[in-house]
């Protein structure tokens, strides 16, 4: 069965601090990668998606990601991140063909003012 | 507005006491499903449906019922709750778009905790 792994479970940074979540998937064939952010109190919403095409994909406040099909992997980054950025991140796997996604067990990312 | 919505928000019950949860779209969905969330375990899938009258079991399907009787509605069944069923749960929507889903549009969730 499909699995996706989320290595770091609680990140700290202080505003302005660089971010890169890992997301590592285990799925052989073509897939579609999602990340969805829970901000506190929230319900998910999808921050960024990849289908196809260019693996850099950009998402909504400022951050990206980065498909490597050779390394199954699917890392989530921003160059500078503010305390607003503090949420509960998950990365999520769709098989090509298949309509279930696998999220990942979530990264909490608290940003310090 | 586009939406999913859950209802109750909160909900407090005892072991055993049948309870359901509601949920609604508005966006004329094929694909909806739920899932629970616990602390340390992410999101699990409890069951899925590709359309009406279609339904599946995701991961963690023990002691749910759903039904999908018509397209804008899914509602989450305990027939007989017990304790470790305490979680958040999370409605979810989206159009089957091409081969794969297209993004999940989430309700706001419901705190259920089980006495």
């Amino acid at each position: 069965a499909q699995s996706v792994s989320q290595h770091n479970h609680h990140v700290i940074l202080s505003e302005a601090a660089s971010l890169e979540l890992g997301c590592n998937y285990s799925y052989g064939g073509t897939v579609n990668l999602f990340w969805y952010v829970q901000y506190p109190g929230q319900h998910l919403q999808l921050l960024l998606k990849y289908f196809s095409g260019d693996p850099l994909v950009k998402g909504i406040k400022g951050f990206e990601a980065e498909f490597i099909k050779s390394k199954f992997s699917f890392n989530l980054r921003k160059p500078s991140v503010q305390w607003s950025d503090t949420a509960e991140y998950f990365c999520a796997v769709v098989e090509g063909g298949s309509y279930i996604p696998t999220f990942g067990r979530g990264t909490s990312l608290i940003v310090h003012p | 507005e586009a939406q999913v919505t859950q209802n109750p928000r909160y909900l407090i019950t005892v072991t055993g006491k049948k309870l359901t949860v509601t949920c609604s779209q508005n966006m004329n969905h094929e694909y909806m499903s739920w899932y629970r969330q616990d602390p340390g375990l992410g999101l699990r899938q409890i069951y899925y449906s590709m359309n009406v009258e279609v339904t599946d079991k995701g991961d963690v399907p023990e002691g749910y019922k759903v039904s999908r009787k018509e397209k804008r509605n899914f509602p989450l069944i305990l027939e007989s709750p017990s304790p470790n069923q305490t979680s958040l749960y999370f409605c979810a929507s989206s159009t089957l778009g091409g081969a794969t889903n297209e993004k999940l549009f989430f309700g706001s969730g419901t705190q259920l905790s089980v006495l």
